[in-house]
């Protein structure tokens, strides 16, 4: 049981380029959920689904995209990256009730 | 939308003592309080979490109190050893439809042997 896998683990993008960050998970969660760590400023919520081909915007949305085409993977994007994009990336998902559970995270650097 | 705070952010306690944080919330409609702890360099893992019909929970070593009335909830841990150094980070979801998890900013405890 893999639970909640993320990829890629680390990436280095230059400002201005793309790129999509892959959330998928295996115990049939309607609810996922990305978020991003900063020092001192815990986990704020990006973006959030509560089920297949649904999205809203969290806290912290601009700047991000994310689609939900399946109920397994949930896929967050930055068109255009920026240093202030510099961050630890963690997807969760839950059933809403109870637990969120979370993927190992992205550690993305913007230079 | 919700909003959680929580304190201290940083908190050194002896082997053996006891530690405790604190975490309040604003919307009194939130009915899940979980508490995650986190390692450096890992995930975030669930060490207990209490619902708005629950006062108080414990598992072990692990308490967490819930004040519905003051909108606060507080996390407890006896008998602290070196492996409880981690970073701790309260939550709660609200009722909605969303079931937003919001975070605290995070206590990081040291245990000083």
């Amino acid at each position: 049981n893999a639970g909640v896998t993320q990829t890629p683990k680390f990436r280095v993008l230059k400002t201005g380029q793309s790129m999509t960050l892959l959330c998928a998970q295996d115990m049939n969660h309607e609810y996922m959920y990305w978020y991003r760590q900063d020092p001192g400023m815990g986990l704020r919520l990006i973006h959030y689904s509560v089920g297949e081909g649904t999205t809203a915007k969290g806290e912290v949305p601009d700047g991000y995209n994310v689609s939900r085409l399946k109920k397994q993977n949930f896929l967050l994007g930055l068109e255009s990256a920026a240093p202030s994009q510099t961050s630890v990336y963690f997807c969760a998902s839950s059933t809403g009730w109870a637990e969120a559970f979370f993927g190992q995270g992205t550690r993305l650097t913007v230079v | 939308g919700e909003n959680v705070e929580q304190h201290p952010s940083t908190l050194s306690v002896q082997e053996g003592d006891s530690a405790v944080i604190k975490c309040t919330y604003s919307d009194s409609a939130s009915n899940y309080f979980p508490w995650y702890k986190q390692e450096l360099g890992k995930r975030p893992q669930l060490i207990i979490d209490i619902r708005s019909n629950v006062g108080e929970k414990k598992d072990q070593r692990i308490a967490v109190t819930l004040n519905k009335t003051a909108k606060h909830f507080s996390l407890h841990i006896t008998e602290t050893q070196p492996e409880d150094s981690a970073v701790y980070f309260c939550a709660a979801t609200d009722s909605g439809s969303a079931r937003q998890l919001t975070f605290g900013s995070g206590t990081q405890l040291t245990v000083l042997p």
